[in-house]
């Protein structure tokens, strides 16, 4: 079964400073792979998927994602944060093939001061 | 276009009484039907999944227990709740792992059991 694997819990950041949330994720075989977001209050949001070619991945918002298969990573970025990126992020992943359930990670939670 | 629709949103319910949650989707044919719990710090954990009427799939022994009577309904219930059942509850369809297995997640039900 796979597994995620967050790093942080917790990231404080000002406005205009560069972002990077580490994920990393443990399985053997091909992978599909997701960031979600939630924002206060709000539901889940699809913020990016990966399911092949591109390991570059650009989502929604300015966010994009690298998969390094070598690495089992697929960090989150955005050059410059906003306030409005306050949120709650998770990562996901799902076997590449056959029928596999959604595992997520326990979930950053982003502040971003102004 | 698809929509999901969950409720309640909120629930305070004592302990030992019996619990219904119901989750529908609508505009989708045979969706595969998902209830993840959502506790902080903890992410999302998966309760049960479904890939057909009938058809249920527990991931963790629990006190809780799912039902699909109809194509696009899921019902999460439980006969005696517990106080550790307190947690947000999140129903998600999706429509196969061909089409990336993303999901689609319910605005959620908080559960609080006192």
């Amino acid at each position: 079964a796979q597994s995620v694997s967050q790093h942080n819990h917790h990231v404080i950041l000002s406005e205009a400073a560069s972002l990077e949330l580490g994920c990393n994720y443990s399985y053997g075989g091909t992978v599909n792979l997701f960031w979600y977001v939630q924002y206060p209050g709000q539901h889940l949001q699809l913020l990016l998927k990966y399911f092949s070619g591109d390991p570059l991945v650009k989502g929604i918002k300015g966010f994009e994602a690298e998969f390094i298969k070598s690495k089992f990573s697929f960090n989150l970025r955005k050059p410059s944060v906003q306030w409005s990126d306050t949120a709650e992020y998770f990562c996901a992943v799902n076997a590449g093939s056959g029928y596999s359930t959604l595992t997520f990670g326990k979930g950053t939670m982003l502040l971003v001061s102004p | 276009s698809q929509t999901i629709h969950q409720w309640p949103a909120t629930l305070v319910q004592p302990v030992g009484s019996p619990l219904s949650l119901e989750c529908t989707v609508e505009g989708t044919s045979n969706p595969n039907l998902y209830w993840y719990r959502q506790a902080a710090g903890r992410g999302l954990q998966l309760l049960f999944y479904s890939v057909g009427i009938g058809q249920i799939s527990s991931e963790v022994p629990q006190n809780l227990s799912a039902s699909r009577p109809q194509d696009r309904q899921f019902i999460l219930s439980s006969k005696k709740l517990l106080l550790s059942d307190s947690g947000f509850y999140l129903c998600a369809w999706s429509v196969g792992v061909r089409e990336g297995g993303g999901y689609t997640f319910g605005s959620g039900t908080r559960l609080t059991v006192v």
